[in-house]
């Protein structure tokens, strides 16, 4: 099966903590974003990353944190500076192209704070 | 950067009759326009696209249509089933040279009644 996989569906913060949510793909694509969605709104950018171990800020990085180690995996930090972090997050990957690319959204992550 | 209006945000259409969502931006620079559905607790999915070059595509009972000039573009969902209820977000792309980027519309809810 290709697709995208994020892990947990849900996860709970604590005040104080820095929390992992984990986003794979197995499309092969170069490119891979992370989007935030509040309640009843449409997505933000948080961070994307068109090639390994390059990757640049979106709109909301604030309080946020990601790697590209590797082509199929782009986890997002949400460290303990991010105040309001009670949020859906997906992630999405694209291939490369040279005019707008389709981008396949996984599953999402609800993150709650305790 | 680029802003993304949707209107309406909801919509309660009869079965069997057409929806109308309308999207504007102000980038002309954009040139990748999807619209995907989004299902409660879910990712959004894909359901068409339109590119720069051209002013109308079909698939099935939805179409969409784009107008460069006045930097609008339109979704139509003809004969509605209940299915089709859910939430549906436009999105803006300057393409891959600007990161690939999507900018979302605040989305519309559409509810079909049986």
């Amino acid at each position: 099966d290709g697709g995208i996989t994020q892990s947990p569906k849900y996860l709970f913060r604590k005040e104080g903590q820095n929390v992992t949510l984990s986003c794979e793909q197995n499309l092969n694509h170069d490119a891979m974003y992370w989007y935030r969605q509040d309640p009843g709104q449409g997505l933000r950018l948080i961070y994307y990353s068109q090639i390994v171990n390059d990757f640049q800020k979106g709109d909301i990085a604030e309080g946020y944190s990601v790697s590209r180690e590797k082509k199929e995996s782009f986890p997002l930090t949400v460290t303990s500076a991010q105040k309001n972090p009670t949020a859906f997050y997906l992630c999405a990957s694209s291939r490369p192209g040279t005019s707008g690319e389709t981008q396949y959204f996984g599953p999402g992550t609800r993150l709650l704070v305790l | 950067g680029e802003n993304v209006e949707q209107h309406p945000s909801t919509l309660s259409v009869q079965e069997g009759d057409s929806a109308v969502i309308k999207c504007t931006y102000s980038d002309s620079a954009s040139n990748y326009f999807p619209w995907y559905k989004q299902e409660l607790g879910k990712g959004p999915q894909l359901i068409i696209d339109i590119r720069s070059n051209v002013g109308e595509k079909k698939d099935q009972r939805i179409a969409v249509t784009l107008n460069k000039t006045a930097k609008h573009f339109s979704l139509h969902i003809t004969e509605t089933q209940p299915e089709d209820s859910a939430v549906y977000f436009c999105a803006a792309s300057g393409g891959w040279a600007a990161g690939n980027k999507l900018t979302f519309g605040g989305g519309t809810r559409v509810l079909v009644k049986p």
